[in-house]
């Protein structure tokens, strides 16, 4: 089955603990990316990738990493957590080989994330 | 800065009628349009990706249209039912993010279906 999947699903953290939330999908996807998604706000990314070793910043990277060492991995790192990082995180990934390519994402189920 | 604004934000209906929301978004050199649909406790799925002016798509009860010159797309749902209750997010791609795929979301129709 076609899938993105994300774990944990729920964590609650403290202030500070290094945490990383994990991103894995089946599909051969080169493009993958992070969400972040807050009342009132719409979805707003956080850093995305074109292919393996091809990461970039998003609307709001700041306090989180990534990396893309393999295709279907694309893990999310919180160095530091902080209370303002409490929210729900998406990973998506498509079909994205260039300019031109406008595929429709394929989303994880999401990780509810609280720092206290 | 680029917005997309979505109305009504909030939509309840009887089981059975139809209904229709909007996606506004800036006209300028428009790239494409993605409508998703998010269920309560899954993840969005996508519905329609369009991008030619004037496109017209279906799935279903549920099509959409675009009107790139004006800037808008409509979602259509025929004969609402409860399980088309969710969150409806559309999602623009404006030029300069072409080659890197940066979706701007709006934030969402919720639409409420009472049996």
């Amino acid at each position: 089955e076609a899938q993105v999947t994300q774990n944990p699903r729920y964590l609650i953290t403290v202030t500070g603990k290094k945490l990383t939330v994990t991103c894995s999908q089946n599909m051969n996807h080169e493009y993958m990316s992070w969400y972040r998604q807050d009342p009132g706000l719409g979805l707003r990314q956080i850093y995305y990738s074109m292919n393996v070793e091809v990461t970039d910043k998003g609307d709001v990277p700041e306090g989180y990493k990534v990396s893309r060492k393999e295709k279907r991995n694309f893990p999310l790192i919180l160095e530091s957590p902080s209370p303002n990082q409490t929210s729900l995180y998406f990973c998506a990934s498509s079909t994205r080989t260039g300019q031109g390519n406008t595929g429709e994402l394929f989303f994880g189920e999401g990780s509810r994330l609280t720092v206290l | 800065i680029l917005n997309v604004e979505q109305s009504p934000q909030s939509l309840h209906v009887q089981e059975g009628d139809s209904t229709n929301f909007t996606c506004s978004f800036p006209s300028s050199n428009f790239y494409a349009l993605h409508w998703y649909r998010w269920e309560t406790a899954k993840s969005p799925e996508a519905l329609f990706v369009m991008t030619l002016n004037g496109d017209e798509k279906k799935k279903g009860r549920i099509s959409a249209t675009l009107n790139t010159k004006e800037g808008y797309s409509y979602l259509y749902i025929k004969g609402s039912q409860p399980e088309d209750s969710a969150t409806y997010l559309c999602a623009f791609f404006p030029p300069a993010g072409g080659a890197t795929n940066k979706l701007i979301f709006g934030t969402g129709t919720l639409l409420a279906v009472q049996p």
